[in-house]
């Protein structure tokens, strides 16, 4: 059974510092790898996607990567902002129709 | 672009009484889901409907019922609410069938029941 695990829980930086967020899975087998963002009272907005082809996807500042051997994804925010501020959640696409989600990751960017 | 609109977006039951939750896409997607999102249990599938006229059980369904009135819409039943049914509920809606395909949310519809 997947299980995806995503560290830290919560996050707080400066204005201006680059992190990553990151997001591990239990079965390498996955079809597709995607990265959401959710404001608190809102819904999902999807920020990147992955293929389980690729590497690497880029979207402006933010950078996800994928290593489906080591069962492992980060997503790369450069110079944050506190609009930046939300709850990062990863999700893996395995067979079928069914997507497991991690936790998320709290992100706060001070001013 | 509406994307994924979900209504009602908020709604307050009473324990046993029925309601439904509507879904519409209009980004011509062939498979639609409904999640639940409840504290420190993340997103859970409760059903999902793979192309028009099919519809499947995921990983919570008990308690609920689903329609796929046409490819656009997909709406959620809860026949007989229980306050464990107290939830954020979203539906979504993906392209390109079950390997390849990008999620799309609506804002969710957050539901109390007494």
């Amino acid at each position: 059974k997947q299980e995806v695990t995503q560290i830290p829980a919560a996050l707080s930086v400066p204005e201006g510092e680059n992190l990553v967020l990151n997001c591990s899975f239990t079965d390498s087998a996955i079809y597709n790898l995607q990265w959401f963002r959710q404001d608190p009272g809102k819904g999902l907005t999807s920020l990147l996607l992955i293929q389980s082809s690729q590497r690497e996807q880029t979207s402006g500042r933010l950078n996800a990567s994928l290593d489906k051997s080591s069962g492992r994804s980060t997503l790369y925010i450069a110079a944050s902002q506190p609009g930046d501020s939300a709850t990062y959640l990863c999700a893996v696409k395995g067979g079928g129709f069914k997507t497991i989600f991690g936790a998320g990751t709290r992100l706060f960017v001070k001013a | 672009n509406a994307g994924v609109t979900q209504t009602p977006k908020f709604q307050v039951l009473k324990t046993g009484q029925s309601m439904t939750l509507q879904c519409a896409q209009d980004m011509n997607h062939n498979s639609m889901y409904w999640y639940r999102q409840d504290p420190g249990m993340g997103l859970r599938l409760i059903y999902y409907s793979a192309s028009e006229g099919t519809t499947d059980k995921g990983e919570v369904p008990n308690g609920y019922n689903v329609s796929r009135l046409n490819k656009r819409e997909f709406s959620l039943r809860l026949e007989s609410a229980a306050p464990s049914q107290t939830s954020v509920y979203f539906c979504a809606s993906s392209d390109q069938g079950a390997n390849t395909g990008e999620l799309f949310f609506g804002e969710g519809s957050r539901l109390t029941v007494l």
